[in-house]
This record gives structure tokens, sequence and C-alpha cells, in this order.
């Protein structure tokens, strides 16, 4: 079966350090990927997808950047984070034109 | 524009009544839409979607194309219902447009 894996669980950096955040896929090739900011009260706000390796799609311009350097792993990255940047992130993968999408667990990333 | 619009950020509900959580879209095409569930301190996970007609848990979802609406029923609420809800629609490149959630709480 699949399953998706994200780490760290929780993070606290300061304002000015680098990020790097991952996911992982299990038991699928070719996935779709997607990394979300999950907010209270604003649903999910979608960051980035690819549909294959080294294609990244970005979808609101800001301070994050994504990676997909093999089929099954998805990072996320910031050179430089801001306090705006605190959040909760979520990974999903689904498969190739099917709209079901299925999530990690998150990483919670505090800013200070 | 594509739209998915979920009017009510807090639903509050006694234990053995009904519930229903208002999920209202806009898309031109035909619409594919979810209803995702995510139980405090546990993932963000499918619950239903309209083209199964399936119940899961109780709840129902039927797609009305002429009040473009999908809305999740259930008519007994149960205390393990309390969680956040969105429904979501399914755009053309099979990405998913987002509501903002309803939290949904039941009192015992």
């Amino acid at each position: 079966s699949q399953t998706i894996h994200q780490w760290p669980a929780t993070l606290v950096q300061p304002v000015g350090s680098p990020l790097s955040l991952e996911c992982t896929v299990e038991g699928t090739s070719n996935p779709n990927l997607y990394w979300y900011r999950q907010a209270a009260g604003r649903g999910l706000q979608l960051l980035f997808y690819s549909v294959g390796i080294g294609q990244i799609s970005s979808e609101v311009p800001q301070n994050l950047s994504a990676s997909r350097p093999q089929d099954r792993q998805f990072i996320l990255s910031s050179k430089k984070l801001l306090l705006s940047d605190s959040g909760f992130y979520l990974c999903a993968w689904s498969v190739a034109s099917r709209a079901e999408q299925y999530f990690g667990p998150g990483t919670r990333l505090t800013v200070t | 524009a594509q739209r998915v619009t979920q009017p009510e950020k807090l639903l509050s509900v006694f234990k053995g009544a009904p519930v229903e959580l208002k999920c209202n879209y806009s898309y031109s095409g035909s619409p594919e839409l979810f209803w995702y569930v995510q139980y405090s301190r546990q993932r963000l996970q499918l619950l239903l979607r309209h083209i199964s007609r399936e119940s899961i848990k109780g709840f129902t979802a039927d797609l009305n194309k002429g009040e473009t609406s999908f809305h999740l029923k259930k008519p007994f609420a149960q205390e393990e219902d309390s969680a956040m809800y969105y429904c979501a629609l399914r755009k053309s490149n099979y990405q998913l447009i987002w509501g903002a959630g309803t939290k949904l709480i039941i009192k015992p």
C-alpha cells in the first residue's frame, strides 16, 4: 500500500535561517506531488505541485521554493525564513489523471 | 471563476441531532467534488467523493447541479464526528480547489 511521510513533525527556526522540509512517498511510481500551507479559517493554500522529476509549478509567489530530486521525494525550501512563513505545511500525492489526494501528517513550522 | 464556498466556519450540534455541512461551488464544466475530514491530531483524509455515491461513517453528500451544492449530511451526529471538514472541487488539470473548511463540534 502507499504511504507518505513528512519530516520533521515540528520545527522552530529563527528569522533569516534556511529551511528544508522533506516529503517522501512509498508504494507508487510517478505520483503528482503537492505542497500546501494550512491556515486556520483559510483552508488549504496550494504552494507548489509537481508532475515529475525536476518539474515544479509554483502557485503563489513567495519566499519558498520546491524541488523534486527523485520520483517520490519532494522538498520545500527557503534560503531565509520570514516570520510570515510560520504555519502548518502539508505534503500530498495523487495518481496522475486522478483528483483524489492523499496527505502526509504535516510539519508545524514556527519562525521566531 | 472556479470557487468552493463553505459558508460556516464553525458548526455546533448536539449528539444525536442531524448534521448538514454546506458546500457551494462555482465551475463551468462537469464538477467532481470531494469531502475531506481532519480529526484532531490526525492527517487530512478523504471522506467521500460524489462520483461514488457512497456513505462513509453515516455521511452522505449529493451533488445538486441546479443549486451548485454538495452538502454533507448525517442524520444522527456522534461525538467522534467532531473534526474539521473541507469540501474540494477538481479542476480541469486534476488539481483541487479547496473550501475554507468548517469546524464541526458535537456536543454531548
